[in-house]
C-alpha cells in the first residue's frame, strides 16, 4: 500500500515569510498526490492535486506543489504567509493505485507569528 | 449549501452507550467514505460505498461499528457499546467517480466530534 510521510508536526513562519510543509511518498509508480488544509473544527478542504502532467501544480489560496519524482516528495510551498493561512495541513495519497479512497500523512500545524 | 452535512457536529456521550452519525453526501455523489480522526493525527479510512453497497470495511471497523446507506444517498455510523477510545473526530466524504475511479476528488464533510467520558 502506498504511504506519505510528513516531515515536521509543527512549522512556524512569520507573516510575509515563505511556507515550506514537506511531504514525501513511497510509491514504485508515481502516485496521485493531495494536499489537504484542515482548520480548527472544520472538515478537509482540498488545496491541491497531483494527477498526471505538468509537475507544478497550482491550488487555491496561493498555495503550490512541486512533484518531483527523483526525489519522491510532493513539498507545498507558498511565497508569502498570511495569518488566515495557520492550519492543519494533510498529505495524502490513494491507498492503491489508481483508488481514490485515500492514505493521510500525520499533519503538519502552520502556525504564523505576527 | 450543497456540501456534505453531517449530523452532529458534537455528541458526548457515557461509556457503553450507543451512538449514530448522519452523513448526507452531495447529492450527484455516487461514493461516500467514512474516515477517522484522533488527536494528532490524519484522518484513517474506516469503509465507503457505492451507491448503497457497502463495498470495503478497514480493520479499523470492529463489530461495534456498523454503518449504511439504504438508498444510496445519506449514510448512517453507528457505534454500539461505545468506549473511550473511541472519542475521535469521524469525517464523512462523497465523491462522484466514473469509470476507473481516477482523477477523482473527495469533498469532505465538517465532520462529527465524539467524547466518550
Amino acid at each position: 500500500a502506498q504511504s506519505v510521510t510528513q516531515l515536521g508536526s509543527h512549522v512556524s513562519v512569520s507573516e510575509g515569510a515563505l511556507v515550506l510543509l514537506r511531504c514525501n511518498y513511497s510509491s514504485s509508480v508515481p502516485p496521485y498526490l493531495f494536499w489537504y488544509v484542515q482548520y480548527p473544527n472544520q472538515g478537509l478542504q482540498l488545496l491541491l492535486k497531483y494527477t498526471t502532467g505538468a509537475t507544478l501544480v497550482k491550488g487555491i489560496n496561493g498555495f503550490e506543489a512541486e512533484f518531483k519524482k527523483s526525489e519522491t516528495s510532493f513539498h507545498l510551498t507558498k511565497p508569502s504567509a498570511h495569518m488566515s493561512d495557520a492550519a492543519e495541513y494533510f498529505c495524502a495519497v490513494p491507498r492503491q493505485f489508481g483508488n481514490e479512497k485515500l492514505t493521510f500523512g500525520t499533519g503538519t500545524r502552520l502556525t504564523i507569528i505576527p | 449549501d450543497t456540501g456534505v452535512s453531517q449530523n452532529p457536529r458534537h455528541k458526548i456521550t457515557k461509556r457503553g452507550q450507543n451512538v449514530t452519525f448522519r452523513c448526507d453526501p452531495i447529492s450527484e455523489h455516487n461514493r461516500l467514505y467514512w474516515y477517522r480522526q484522533t488527536l494528532g493525527q490524519g484522518p484513517e479510512f474506516l469503509t465507503y460505498f457505492q451507491n448503497e453497497a457497502q463495498l470495503e470495511k478497514s480493520r479499523l471497523l470492529s463489530d461495534r461499528f456498523s454503518a449504511e446507506r439504504p438508498k444510496g444517498s445519506f449514510s448512517t455510523l453507528e457505534i454500539q457499546r461505545t468506549e473511550q477510545g473511541d472519542s475521535a473526530m469521524y469525517l464523512c466524504a462523497s465523491s462522484l467517480v466514473r469509470g476507473t475511479g481516477r482523477n477523482t476528488e473527495a469533498f469532505f464533510g465538517q465532520g462529527t466530534r465524539l467524547t466518550v467520558v
